[in-house]
């Protein structure tokens, strides 16, 4: 079983400044994949980054990167330079290296970006 | 391109109920899958395809059933429902790699009354 913790139920930034959302997971497989999705307040899921248990370097997609730290089964997502569209629900999620995308969620954080 | 719609977005039944709710893909994936979020939580996986023709139960499969006769349809039913069924329901695709995302639909808000 795949198991996500997502911490921080809530938080603040401020416009321009970096913020890191927290994520901690548990998993009995070997190889696995993290990602990260964006839920803003019209409901769609969107993909922002990931991360595989192998990759050498963490990822990185313009102003997000992925703070992966596999001893300590930590995958924090990092926005660079908030924006006031970047307030949303964000999900990290986990998945086997097997086929496909069956994820596992975290419950979520919620950003909201003050200007 | 459409991506991935589901139908229809907004729903409600009586207890007891059925009803069905399709998804369609046009990036012809081969997997397939729908999920439940209930208000503050995450998503969580309800069954899934790997192909045209399959099914698999995924973490709550219990109260749905599904069917994937077509490549690009997956449909997910409720035979009789409950309200602990009352949810927002996504459907989602995505290629055998899974090193590529997860395309999601626009979501379905179900209310069992």
């Amino acid at each position: 079983a795949q198991k996500i913790t997502q911490t921080q139920p809530g938080m603040f930034v401020q416009e321009k400044e970096a913020v890191t959302l927290d994520c901690t997971y548990d998993t009995s497989d070997p190889s696995y994949g993290l990602f990260w999705y964006k839920q803003p307040s019209s409901g769609e899921m969107i993909f922002l980054i990931y991360q595989g248990s192998y990759d050498q370097q963490n990822a990185t997609e313009g102003r997000y990167s992925l703070n992966f730290q596999k001893a300590r089964k930590s995958a924090n997502l990092v926005i660079s330079a908030s924006q006031l569209g970047d307030s949303a629900m964000y999900f990290c999620a986990i998945d086997s290296n097997n086929g496909g995308n069956m994820l596992t969620f975290g419950g979520g954080t919620r950003l909201m970006v003050k200007p | 391109n459409a991506g991935v719609t589901q139908t229809p977005k907004f729903r409600v039944l009586k207890t007891g109920q059925s009803m069905t709710l399709l998804c369609a893909q046009d990036m012809n994936h081969e997997y397939m899958y729908w999920y439940r979020q209930d208000p503050g939580m995450g998503l969580r996986l309800i069954h899934y395809s790997v192909g045209e023709g399959t099914t698999a139960k995924g973490e709550v499969p219990d109260g749905y059933n599904v069917s994937r006769l077509k490549k690009q349809n997956f449909l997910l039913g409720l035979e009789s429902a409950a309200p602990s069924q009352t949810s927002v329901y996504f459907c989602a695709s995505s290629d055998r790699d899974p090193r590529t995302e997860a395309f999601f639909g626009q979501g379905t808000r179900l209310t069992v009354v």
